[in-house]
């Protein structure tokens, strides 16, 4: 079955630390992949995607993420954390439906 | 450009009633699909609706219904609720099989 994984359920960074976050996936194909960004009670706001072709792809808000085949992952990065980046964070996978993973939520302390 | 928007925002309904939930795509998006997020977890797909007819379904039965219109807003019915379909449904909408864009979704709270 397709599935993504998010290994980490909560992470806790320093403001101005890096950032990364973890995401598998479990396709038959490489799929579309996706982070999104959820704050409390709020819909999600697309960061980044990937479709094809190069593997590291940037996105909104100072995140980038690298696709990796042969480790199955698509991981999100971002050099300089701020306390307003303080969220829940979906991976999600796509061969016509999105299939999120489970969301990592981010603290950030000053 | 409104983006997603959906209605109600809130609301609260009994268990065994049934319930409609609406979805105004962004401008220029074709297809609609419905997701399911329970409390603390990822979101789950319902289903997705393309030129009027549901194109794809998730695990869900079949009290979950929906409709698109030709102007391609969307419908999400409940029927006989249940306590565990408290959730926020959120509804996203894309270009064909481009990446989606989500509204904020509507709460609701079966009591």
């Amino acid at each position: 079955a397709q599935s993504v994984t998010q290994p980490d359920i909560h992470i806790t960074v320093s403001e101005g630390a890096s950032l990364e976050l973890r995401c598998n996936y479990s396709y038959g194909a490489t799929p579309y992949l996706f982070w999104y960004v959820q704050s409390p009670g709020q819909g999600l706001q697309l960061l980044l995607k990937y479709f094809s072709g190069d593997t590291l792809v940037q996105g909104i808000k100072g995140f980038e993420a690298e696709f990796k085949r042969s480790q199955s992952s698509f991981n999100l990065r971002k050099p300089s954390v701020h306390w307003s980046d303080a969220a829940e964070y979906f991976c999600a996978g796509s061969q016509g439906n999105l299939i999120f993973g489970k969301g990592t939520k981010l603290s950030v302390k000053p | 450009d409104a983006g997603v928007t959906q209605s109600p925002t809130h609301l609260i309904k009994t268990r065994g009633q049934q319930v409609t939930l609406r979805c105004s795509p962004k401008s220029g998006h074709d297809t609609v699909s419905w997701y399911q997020q329970a409390l603390g977890q990822g979101p789950q797909f319902i289903f997705q609706y393309y030129e009027e007819e549901e194109r794809q379904r998730g695990n869900f039965p079949d009290r979950f219904s929906g409709h698109q219109f030709p102007n391609y807003s969307s419908e999400l019915n409940v029927n006989a609720l249940l306590l565990g379909d408290s959730a926020l449904y959120l509804c996203a909408s894309s270009l064909w099989d481009t990446e989606a864009f989500f509204g904020q979704g509507t709460r609701l709270t079966v009591v």
